[in-house]
């Protein structure tokens, strides 16, 4: 059963550039988390998704990101126009109920270096 | 708002002396206490949930147990290959997102 996916692993962006990073959930999850880890620092939650839904967004910035988790294909977390600061590493994670209480299993991350 | 501290930053073992690590949190309901492990360059690796006072969960050398205010992860003989970040996080009755501390940076010396 293979785990939580993402891809790119790394990726490189010039700053006014898009990003755009995906995420499959493990098989039979259909809640999707993403978060940001900034070097030294913890994981920082962004956005909860089901299939065609976002639960909370709580943690996304208002402006530049979004994300969506159609019912067909990978969860997307995309960043327009990065700036320097969006430098970080992006981890997706699933469950398989409700965040309330379901662990949630994490992908490996995108790493994302804006020049 | 919901918030969890870990303590210490960093540990630093001698292979075979046993410690803990501590996560204290603070939530208005707690749904659900989890820790990782999280090597460098690496996605963060679940080990264990935990969800009443009381608890306690094993395995290997790692021991977590939680109280209402705070959670432990015990290392028992710890090895080299223990060396990593273990991360807590708890999630809130009334939430789906979870709420993550800053990490303990354990090494162990051979």
């Amino acid at each position: 059963n293979a785990g939580v996916m993402q891809n790119p692993r790394h990726l490189v962006r010039r700053r006014g550039q898009e990003a755009r990073l995906r995420c499959s959930p493990m098989k039979g999850h259909s809640h999707v988390y993403w978060y940001r880890q900034l070097p030294e620092e913890g994981l920082k939650f962004m956005v909860y998704l089901q299939k065609e839904n976002i639960i909370d967004e709580s943690g996304m910035p208002k402006e530049r990101f979004s994300a969506e988790f159609p019912k067909e294909g990978p969860s997307i977390l995309r960043i327009q126009q990065v700036v320097r600061g969006d430098s970080a590493a992006y981890f997706c994670a699933s469950s398989r109920q409700s965040g309330g209480g379901e662990t949630q299993y994490f992908g490996p991350g995108t790493r994302l270096l804006v020049l | 708002e919901d918030q969890v501290t870990q303590s210490p930053e960093a540990l630093r073992l001698q292979e075979g002396e046993s410690s803990s690590l501590n996560c204290s949190y603070t939530v208005s309901g707690l749904r659900g206490l989890f820790w990782y492990r999280q090597d460098p360059g690496k996605g963060p690796e679940f080990l264990f949930t935990l969800y009443s006072a009381g608890e306690e969960k094993e395995k290997e050398r790692l021991k977590a147990t939680l109280t209402k205010k705070e959670s432990f992860l015990h290392i028992t003989a710890p090895k080299p290959e223990d060396s990593a970040t273990y991360l807590c996080a708890v999630i809130n009755t009334n939430a789906g997102k979870s709420t993550f501390g800053d990490g303990t940076t354990l090494t162990v010396k051979p």
